[in-house]
């Protein structure tokens, strides 16, 4: 089962403009964290935000997580072409969760981000 | 260079039999994981492990197997029992299951012919 989806499945804009992208999760969580894959590649990490965190910026980017909500957003601001990938949000169970599934990071289905020149 | 090496990049399979992908670390981490991805897809979990043998499966555990008798290594095995086989294979590590921010390889792209 996915932990998170993410909404919207395409997103398609133009260069200079802001991309905003949104997670919804089902269980608690430890972190999330959201990541990029260019096609063909494997993912490359973007940011991380803790459960006890409500916004995180990192250059370009600003992540804001509601618990109350088991929501997330990701806004890339002054979009580029080469930010053109599928950007995935990752969730993980808190460590004192008990079980085995202490660990267990999984992902949801994706967006894929298309920026035009 | 420290990072994580999965190979082979592409690897061709008859029905039947069972192949494995390989998967190393060179980054000292404990906790390992594979994912299945399907085209346009997001990733599911197979299998991860957060220390040297021991694992668990994931979501889609069925028609695979992994063993972790190595810190740096965590190989795949994608047996005849899986009834469709054919996708994006990526394997995953991070410092522990505290820390999980995941270092990921290249992938292996398995078709069954």
């Amino acid at each position: 089962s996915q932990q998170g989806e993410e909404d919207p499945q395409a997103l398609s804009i133009q260069e200079g403009e802001n991309a905003t992208m949104n997670c919804s999760y089902k269980t608690s969580i430890n972190n999330l964290q959201w990541y990029r894959q260019n096609s063909g590649r494997g993912l490359v990490h973007l940011i991380l935000i803790r459960s006890n965190e409500r916004e995180k910026h990192s250059g370009r980017l600003r992540v804001t997580l509601d618990t109350s909500k088991k929501s997330s957003s990701l806004l890339i601001t002054a979009s580029r072409a080469a930010d053109t990938a599928s950007y995935f949000c990752a969730t993980d169970p808190p460590y004192n969760a008990g079980g085995t599934s202490y660990g267990k990071l999984t992902f949801g289905q994706g967006t894929i981000l298309t920026v035009h020149p | 260079d420290g990072g994580i090496t999965q190979s082979p990049k592409y690897l061709f399979r008859k029905e039947g039999q069972n192949v494995t992908l390989s998967c190393e670390q060179n980054l000292n981490h404990d906790a390992m994981y594979w994912y299945r991805q399907d085209p346009g897809q997001g990733l599911r979990l197979i299998y991860y492990s957060q220390i040297v043998n021991d694992f668990q499966k994931g979501d889609i555990a069925e028609g695979y197997s992994v063993s972790r008798e190595k810190k740096e290594s965590f190989p795949l095995t994608v047996t005849s029992a899986q009834k469709n086989p054919t996708a994006f294979y990526l394997c995953a590590s991070s410092i522990n299951h505290v820390n999980t921010e995941a270092f990921f390889g290249q992938g292996t792209r398995l078709t069954v012919v």
